[in-house]
């Protein structure tokens, strides 16, 4: 069955640190993957997009891989902030728009 | 641009009662999505739209739960007659048209809540 699995439901780092956030699929075959941010009460915000054709996107302290023989993504925060604080999700397009659970990052100072 | 505008953010009803959402997508865009956000299920598609046909309804939990677009810059998501388990925050998003890698835009989410 097809299925996006997102690392851990939690990460806590220090600030300053490196955050990476996986995002695991099974059985979809994605010609993109997206990444959004979301805060509490609020809906979902769109960070990244990254093709299958590219193996690293980056903006500002952002950074996105893509690997689909492994069939991952990995999202990295550099130089993390106490603002970076949210729940952090993927998105891909299989038949539709799918969503994984998201992993909520807590930056502590 | 005023973003996906969702109404009311709030809603507290009793079961058995009709539930009407309203989701204004942003000028422009093709495409909308209805989505309900849980603990345990995460963001689940309900049903999206393109150019105001719905293209894919398999998310619609069960004949309760039915959506329209009647225009470009207007959505409803009614659940008939509604339950607890409907209890959910329900999202709505736009986007240009899919399938593309354009990015959706959500709305703030209306919380619903049926006792």
């Amino acid at each position: 069955s097809q299925k996006i699995e997102q690392n851990s439901e939690a990460l806590n780092i220090q600030e300053g640190k490196t955050a990476t956030l996986t995002c695991n699929y099974t059985n979809y075959s994605p010609a993109y993957l997206q990444w959004y941010r979301q805060d509490p009460g609020r809906g979902p915000v769109f960070l990244l997009l990254i093709r299958e054709n590219e193996k690293e996107k980056r903006k500002e302290r952002l950074k996105v891989t893509f690997d689909t023989t492994l069939k991952q993504s990995l999202f990295h925060i550099t130089a993390s902030q106490p603002a970076d604080s949210a729940t952090y999700l993927c998105a891909l397009n299989g038949q539709n728009f799918v969503f994984g659970p998201g992993t909520r990052l807590s930056v502590l100072p | 641009d005023a973003g996906v505008i969702q109404s009311p953010r709030h809603e507290v009803t009793e079961m058995g009662q009709e539930v009407t959402l309203r989701c204004k997508p942003i000028s422009g865009h093709n495409s909308l999505f209805w989505y309900r956000q849980t603990m345990m299920r995460g963001l689940e598609l309900l049903i999206y739209f393109n150019n105001n046909v719905p293209i894919d309804d398999s998310g619609m939990p069960e004949d309760r739960f039915s959506a329209k677009m009647p225009n470009a810059s207007f959505s409803t998501l009614k659940i008939q007659p509604s339950e607890p388990r409907d209890s959910a925050v329900y999202f709505c998003a736009s986007s240009l048209a899919q399938p593309d890698n354009s990015p959706l835009h959500f709305g703030n989410g209306t919380r619903l809540t049926v006792t």
